[in-house]
């Protein structure tokens, strides 16, 4: 059994500055994988980032990190630097075949 | 590479027929997913495929649906006898072939760019 909650149903955040969505899980598996999904308004899902549960190490792409708190279960999303492009509904996901998706969070970049 | 491709992208039927989904895959990608995504929710596990064989599938799969993967390439979903509630964004997403060492890439899932159900 798995569970992901997205405790943010909006976020909104000035253009340039940093902001950061928080993600909790709980599983019963020993080898998952975290990831964090994008959505922009009427177009398809993005993989933004991926977490392998057993590193240590935090992922980085570009702009975007994590912070993986493994004894926590928490998997936060750091946005730096937002730019209006990253406005979108976000999605934090975990698993390994079979994804369980929060409900996501709607992020809107004010410029 | 193209990436996810799913047809039709948006589907208005009437209760009680039925609807079929089409979706191709990433070409080199032996996995293949089913989602289901309703209004403020986020993506929901249908059933999925490891090259033909359909390894795994979800409660939320009742009766009234069927997937197919006959080649192990695209994969259709089948939906007979529609309810209002089947209403929702239909989700398709790949995912590449296994590697020997187990790779992250090997779970990293694409997602095409859906197909909406309406249901009047």
């Amino acid at each position: 059994a798995q569970t992901v909650t997205q405790s943010q149903p909006e976020m909104s955040v000035q253009e340039a500055e940093t902001v950061t969505l928080s993600c909790t899980y709980d599983t019963s598996e020993n080898n998952y994988y975290l990831f964090w999904y994008k959505q922009p308004p009427s177009r398809q899902m993005i993989l933004v980032i991926r977490q392998e549960a057993y590193k240590q190490q935090n992922a980085t792409e570009n702009r975007f990190s994590v912070n993986f708190q493994k004894a926590a279960k928490s998997f936060s999303l750091k946005i730096s630097d937002s730019q209006l492009g990253d406005t979108a509904m976000y999605f934090c996901a975990g698993g390994s075949y079979q994804l369980t998706f929060g409900k996501g969070t709607k992020l809107s970049v004010i410029p | 590479d193209t990436g996810v491709s799913q047809d039709p992208r948006h589907k208005i039927t009437k209760r009680g027929q039925n609807v079929t989904f089409r979706c191709d895959p990433i070409s080199e990608h032996n996995r293949l997913y089913w989602y289901r995504q309703t209004l403020g929710q986020g993506p929901e596990f249908l059933t999925y495929f490891q090259n033909e064989a359909q390894l795994e599938k979800s409660r939320l799969l009742s009766d009234r649906f069927s997937a197919e993967r006959p080649k192990g390439s695209f994969s259709t979903l089948e939906i007979q006898r529609t309810e209002q509630g089947d209403s929702a964004m239909y989700l398709c997403a790949s995912s590449a072939a296994l590697s020997a060492a187990l790779t992250l890439l090997s779970y990293e899932q694409y997602f095409g760019p859906g197909t909406r159900l309406t249901v009047t």
